[in-house]
C-alpha cells in the first residue's frame, strides 16, 4: 500500500557534523511537508514544498537547516553542522494537493535524530 | 521507536468506556480541523477532518464535534479499546491557504486501562 518513507530510521551523530534525512513520498502527492517533534515544541512544522518548489521554510533556522527536492521522488532536510539541540524525531508527511479543496496530510515513521 | 515521550496531558479510560479529548484551536480564520493519532514508534494517523460549514461529523467509533464560537473541537471515541492508547493531535488549518499547511496542537495522551 502507498506510504511515506523516510531514511534513516536512527540517527546518532556528533555535534558539528553534516545529517541528511530523506523522504519519498506517496507517489502522485505533490505537497511535502517536514516536520520536527520534540518534548518541548511538540509537533513544528519546519518547511513544505509544492512541485518541488518551496513554500514556506520559516519554520526552520535557516543557517544551519536546508530542504530541497531534487525530484519529485525525493525530499531532503539536511542539517550542517548539527547541534546537541537538534536532537529530535523529524517527520516528513505528503498530501495530494492538486485539483482538491484539501486533503489530509500522510505522515512517514520519522528519522530519530540524536546528536552527541 | 519514534515517539518522544512528550509531556502531555493524560486521559485515563477504562476498556469500553467513551473518551473525550478536548481542544482550544487559536485561529478564528481556521476553516478545517483534523485529528490525528500517534501511536508509539510511528508517525501522525489520520482519524477524521471537518470542515467549519459543519458542527458534527462521525466516523467508524470517532465523533468531531466543533464549536466555533468557542473554538473548541473534540473528540470523542467509543467503546475505547486497548488499541486506541495513543497520543491525540488536533490540528487546524485553511482550506483556500497556499500548501494545505496545518498548525498541531500540543496533543493529549490516551490510556486505557484494562
Amino acid at each position: 500500500d502507498a506510504r511515506v518513507t523516510q531514511t534513516p530510521r536512527h540517527k546518532v551523530t556528533e555535534m558539528g557534523q553534516e545529517v541528511t534525512m530523506r523522504c519519498q513520498p506517496i507517489l502522485g502527492h505533490n505537497t511535502v511537508f517536514w516536520y520536527r517533534q520534540t518534548m518541548m515544541q511538540g509537533l513544528e512544522l519546519l518547511a513544505y514544498f509544492r512541485n518541488r518548489a518551496p513554500l514556506d521554510d520559516s519554520g526552520m533556522p535557516k543557517d544551519r537547516f536546508s530542504a530541497e527536492m531534487p525530484d519529485a521522488t525525493l525530499a531532503t532536510l539536511k542539517i550542517q553542522p548539527s547541534e546537541p539541540r537538534d536532537s529530535a524525531v523529524y517527520f516528513c508527511a505528503s498530501v495530494l494537493g492538486a485539483g482538491v479543496p484539501y486533503n489530509e496530510q500522510f505522515f512517514g515513521p520519522g528519522t530519530r535524530l540524536t546528536v552527541l | 521507536g519514534e515517539s518522544v515521550g512528550l509531556h502531555l496531558p493524560t486521559l485515563s479510560v477504562q476498556e469500553g468506556d467513551n473518551s473525550i479529548i478536548n481542544c482550544a484551536y487559536s485561529n478564528s480564520a481556521s476553516d478545517y480541523f483534523i485529528w490525528y493519532k500517534q501511536e508509539s514508534g510511528k508517525g501522525p494517523q489520520f482519524i477524521i477532518d471537518i470542515r467549519s460549514n459543519m458542527d458534527k461529523r462521525q466516523g467508524q467509533r470517532v465523533t468531531v464535534l466543533l464549536n466555533k464560537t468557542v473554538k473548541h473541537l473534540s473528540l470523542q471515541i467509543a467503546a475505547t479499546q486497548p488499541g486506541d492508547s495513543a497520543v491525540y493531535f488536533c490540528a487546524e488549518g485553511m482550506i483556500k491557504a497556499a500548501g494545505n499547511k496545518l498548525t498541531f496542537g500540543g496533543g493529549t495522551r490516551v490510556l486505557v486501562k484494562p
